[in-house]
């Protein structure tokens, strides 16, 4: 059964990066593209970008250039850095698999990210 | 610009079935869509993908309950015999090169 784990800081200082990190199990992360979800509390699903084992990345223009996503094969892990937050960056993560580069058909259970002084 | 459009809310009682929207936007309306589950305080679940043409699939161990058919640029999702765990949001989600897009979600009391 493919699982995926996100970790990292639950608490970010204004201005500073987030960053997180997803494992995957049950599946080649050389297989699949990858995507990291945020859910501002309340609110809906955003997407905020993928990558493939390659290294190809795209992400959410609305996010600006403030997205760096980056996969480490060795270790079956993708990982999410997000610079100069504010409070509106403060969310559910998660990280997902993509199925043929289209649909996300598995999820993580989620890590809430602070971002406050 | 790919946008996904769904009301905000829905209810059925308890046993029996809904019907969830979602609409692609002008220009988009060959595109296929998955649909999501999230129950409260829990993560997302895909529940299926579904054509253009109304064919789906669904994930691994999504009841018969959960059915999806399409219609021009609208695809809907069918909740049948509704329990009360099938009250949650359900999104819709699309793609196109580059870019992954969200519908805003329904949210589906079960009365």
């Amino acid at each position: 059964q493919v699982q995926l784990q996100e970790s990292g800081p639950g608490l970010v200082k204004p201005s500073e990066t987030l960053s997180l990190t997803c494992t995957v199990s049950g599946a080649s992360i050389s297989s699949y593209y990858w995507s990291w979800i945020r859910q501002p509390p309340g609110k809906g699903l955003e997407w905020i970008g993928y990558i493939y084992y390659s290294g190809s990345a795209n992400h959410n223009p609305s996010l600006k250039s403030r997205v760096t996503i980056s996969v480490d094969t060795s270790k079956n892990q993708f990982s999410l850095k997000l610079n100069s937050v504010t409070a509106a960056d403060t969310a559910v993560y998660y990280c997902a698999r993509e199925a043929a580069a289209q649909y996300f058909d598995f999820w993580g259970q989620g890590t809430l990210v602070t971002v406050s002084s | 610009q790919l946008v996904l459009t769904q009301s905000p809310s829905a209810s059925a009682s308890l046993g029996a079935s809904v019907k969830l929207t979602c609409t692609l936007s002008s220009g988009h309306s060959s595109y296929a869509i998955a649909w999501h589950q999230q129950q409260p305080e829990k993560g997302p679940r895909y529940l299926m993908k579904l054509n253009s043409d109304g064919s789906h699939s669904k994930g691994d161990g999504i009841p018969d309950r959960f059915s999806g058919s399409s219609s021009g640029a609208e695809r809907y999702l069918t909740i049948s015999s509704l329990q009360s765990e099938d009250e949650a949001d359900y999104y819709c989600q699309t793609w196109d090169t580059g870019i992954r897009v969200f519908g805003g979600g329904t949210k589906l009391t079960v009365l």
